[in-house]
Parts: structure tokens; sequence; C-alpha cells
């Protein structure tokens, strides 16, 4: 069965740091990949998508994700992180095959020092 | 920019009651969803719907949920007897295509007492 993984739970960088979430998931062929973040209260913003092509994706809010095809991951970036990137970070992956659903992570909450 | 629309934003509910969730897709969507999420859990997909029919359904999505599109714009969720373990976020979803990105509305916040 399709899975997707976010092995950090939470993770702290400080203001201006850079930042990498990582995302891996678990499909025979290659899925379509997003990331999503969520603001306390509010609902799902997607930040990018990969579906073909260029491995390496850009995104809304200066965000970008890299496609490895090898490692089955779909890692989230950013050079600079804000204050206001605190929030939780979602990866998912679908619809694939028949299916029309997204499977998401269980999401990462990132947290940034001033 | 279009947006997915959801009402009401917070329902506080008792055990055994109905509710119904309504959303307000993108207007020229054809795909149609609904997720949930437990507090501190995971997003996870309710049904999808699709022609005026579900197209794929969760094993969440038991004989107490059903879904409708009553009119031309608006999508909803009925549970026809809360329980406590109901308590969630629900998010609607559209798409304009079967591989195209899914855009999320706010939220309802369910709360059963």
């Amino acid at each position: 069965a399709q899975s997707v993984t976010q092995p950090d739970i939470h993770i702290t960088v400080s203001e201006g740091a850079s930042l990498e979430l990582r995302c891996n998931y678990s499909y025979g062929a290659t899925p379509y990949l997003f990331w999503y973040v969520q603001s306390p209260g509010q609902g799902l913003q997607l930040l990018l998508k990969y579906f073909s092509g260029d491995t390496l994706v850009q995104g809304i809010k200066g965000f970008e994700a890299e496609f490895k095809r090898s490692q089955s991951s779909f890692n989230l970036r950013k050079p600079s992180v804000h204050w206001s990137d605190a929030a939780e970070y979602f990866c998912a992956v679908g619809p694939m095959d028949s299916s029309y659903k997204l499977i998401f992570g269980s999401g990462t909450r990132l947290l940034v020092r001033p | 920019e279009p947006e997915v629309t959801q009402t009401p934003s917070h329902q506080v509910t008792q055990m055994g009651q109905e509710v119904i969730l309504r959303c307000v897709p993108i207007s020229n969507h054809l795909y149609f969803y609904w997720y949930r999420q437990i507090l501190g859990q995971k997003v996870e997909f309710l049904v999808s719907f699709y022609n005026n029919e579900i197209s794929e359904k969760s094993e969440i999505f038991d004989d107490q949920f059903s879904v409708e599109r009553p009119d031309g714009s608006n999508f909803t969720l009925k549970i026809r007897s809360t329980k406590l373990e109901d308590s969630a976020m629900y998010f609607c979803a559209s798409s304009d295509g079967l591989a195209g990105e899914q855009y999320f509305g706010p939220g309802t916040r369910l709360t059963v007492t």
C-alpha cells in the first residue's frame, strides 16, 4: 500500500537559517507529490507539486523541493526561514492508479527561533 | 483568486445529532473531496465525488456518512448520528482533473459533546 513518511515530528530552526523537511514515500511507480502548509487554525495551502520533468520544483513563499527517485524522497527546502514560516508542513502523494485520494504524511511542525 | 469555502467554521453538536457540513468548491472544478483531521493526527481521506456520484470512499466513510451536490455550487457532507469520535476538522477540496492538485477549504471544526 502507498504510504508517506515524514520522519521529523518537530523541527526548530533560527530565523534566517536554512531548512530541509524530509519526506519519503512508498509506491511502485512515480507518484504525484505535493507539499502543503497548514498555519494554526487554517486550512491546507499548496506550496508546490511534482508531476514529472525537472526534479527540482519551485513553489510559493520561496520554497523548493527535490524529487529523488533513487531515494523515494521529496524533501522540502528553503534557504532562509522567516518567522512567518512557522506552521505544520504535510507531504502528500496521489492521485495514482484508479484512486483519487491524496495520502498525507503525519506532518512536521516547524518552529522558528527569533 | 478562486478558493474553496466552507461553512460553518465551527460546529458544536450533541452525540446522536445529525450535522451537515457545507462546501462551495471552485466553480470550474469537477472533482470534490472530503478529508478529516482528528486533533494532532494526519489528514485522512474520506470520500471523492465526480459526476454526481461517489468515486471512492475510505473505510471511515461508513453508512453514517453521506455526500451530496444539491445544486451547481454546493457540496455537502452529512453525518447522520454523530459520535464523540467524529470530532475533527473536516476539509473540503476540489480539483479540475484527476491528476490536478486539490485545493482545500479552511475547514469546519466539528465538536461532538
